[in-house]
């Protein structure tokens, strides 16, 4: 079966500075990953996936996640964050899209000026 | 661009309460999800369903129906709701299959069970 883990539940950064966010996946063969952000009081947006190809995926709002298939992993960065960047990620990892999809427990991120 | 509605917004139920909770659609999405949001546990899925009237049981089935009667919505009924209960219900839709799909969901309902 296939899982996520984010070791990290909550992480506080200054504005302006960088933020990495870490997400390890189980899967026995390479998986579609995703990193979804979530507002207060608001559902899931997507912010970035990784099909195939250019490990290294941009996605909305400066952020971007690298894939790593030795590691496992799916990283996501921001070189410069903004206070309206608090909120909480979580990372998500699909073998088969009609099952929908299996969700790390999340990381609340803390921006403060 | 479409939206995914959820009603109500928040839900107060009583121990032993049937409850439901709807969704829908404007995407014209084939598959819709609900899931379930726990402080610290993250999102669960409870069912699926792939087109009209077809069902699938996710990790948290036990405890829940659901119904799919039309391709717009998908409907969750807790059967009996615990006392002491709060979580938020999720409900998203997708196209499915295919590379380029995203996930798409709804704001929620808060379940209170009181």
């Amino acid at each position: 079966a296939q899982s996520v883990t984010q070791p990290d539940a909550r992480v506080t950064v200054s504005e302006g500075a960088s933020l990495q966010l870490r997400c390890k996946y189980s899967y026995s063969a390479t998986p579609y990953l995703f990193w979804y952000v979530q507002y207060p009081r608001q559902g899931l947006q997507l912010l970035l996936k990784y099909y195939s190809g250019d490990p290294v995926v941009q996605g909305v709002n400066g952020f971007e996640a690298e894939f790593s298939k030795s590691n496992s992993s799916f990283h996501l960065r921001k070189a410069s964050v903004h206070w309206s960047d608090s909120a909480v990620y979580f990372c998500a990892v699909s073998s088969n899209y009609a099952q929908g999809l299996t969700f790390g427990l999340g990381t609340r991120v803390s921006v403060f000026p | 661009g479409g939206i995914i509605t959820q009603t109500p917004k928040f839900l107060i139920g009583q121990e032993g309460q049937k409850l439901t909770l709807k969704c829908q659609q404007n995407f014209n999405h084939d598959t819709m999800y609900w899931y379930r949001q726990d402080s610290g546990k993250g999102l669960r899925l409870i069912y699926y369903s792939i087109t009209e009237n077809d069902l699938q049981k996710g990790d948290l089935s036990e405890g829940y129906d659901a119904s799919r009667e039309k391709k717009s919505s998908f409907s969750l009924t807790v059967t009996s709701a615990q006392k002491n209960e709060m979580a938020v219900f999720l409900c998203a839709s997708s196209i499915t299959p295919g590379q380029n799909t995203e996930v798409f969901f709804g704001k929620g309902t808060r379940l209170t069970v009181v």
